[in-house]
């Protein structure tokens, strides 16, 4: 049972490149999320999932789209990369039945680098 | 306005002591907060989650809430090196949390 995995851990970019950033989680969550994270600005949420087959958008949402591939997968991706989208990127996970409902179950992230 | 407030810090304590992290959010109907703690170069992890208003405990970790002033707090007691980290505060939104930036804590051995 490895939880909410992520690939790759690092990646560097130039200006206008564009990736997808993997997401799977083995727990059978149905909501999947994904966060950036930047000094003294927190995790900010990009796009979430609720369900398979539904994506919404989060806080901050230009510049990325997001793919439920299903209910296992949540990908995110990069059409253009920008300087400004450097950070780390989290994927999380949470169970919308049975206990703890509440919590979000984070992969170990994606350090990304646009140059 | 953030939903959530946190003093960034860094707060220091030394190993034994009482450590206190302080939260405050603005959506008065905010009925569920979390309190993560996030290791340098690691991923959030869940700690405490508190719904009523008061303490809960576990082990050294209690969490305290107060509706009415629109804080939440964490108290960590018999502080250990091992406690260091970043503790973010979040609140339930309708579909995801809202987190704090977070306050770094330090344990001085």
């Amino acid at each position: 049972n490895a939880g909410v995995t992520q690939t790759p851990k690092f990646q560097v970019l130039k200006t206008g490149q564009s990736m997808t950033l993997q997401c799977a989680q083995d727990m059978n969550h149905n909501s999947m999320y994904w966060y950036r994270q930047d000094p003294g600005m927190g995790l900010r949420l990009i796009y979430y999932s609720a369900s398979e087959g539904t994506t919404d958008k989060g806080e901050v949402p230009n510049g990325y789209n997001v793919s439920r591939l299903n209910k296992r997968e949540f990908s995110l991706r990069l059409e253009s990369a920008a300087p400004s989208q450097t950070s780390v990127y989290f994927c999380a996970s949470r169970a919308i039945a049975g206990a703890n409902t509440d919590t979000q179950y984070f992969g170990p992230g994606t350090r990304l680098t646009v140059l | 306005q953030k939903e959530v407030e946190q003093n960034s810090g860094p707060l220091s304590v030394p190993e034994g002591a009482i450590a206190s992290l302080n939260c405050t959010y603005s959506d008065r109907g905010s009925q569920s907060f979390f309190w993560y703690r996030q290791y340098s170069g690691k991923s959030p992890e869940l700690i405490m989650s508190i719904y009523s208003n008061g303490d809960k405990e576990d082990g050294r970790f209690t969490a305290q809430l107060n509706k009415a002033s629109q804080y939440v707090s964490l108290l960590i007691r018999d502080s250990q090196p091992s406690d260091s980290a970043t503790y973010l505060c979040a609140t339930k939104g309708a579909n995801n949390l809202f987190f704090g930036t977070g306050t770094r804590l330090t344990v001085i051995p």
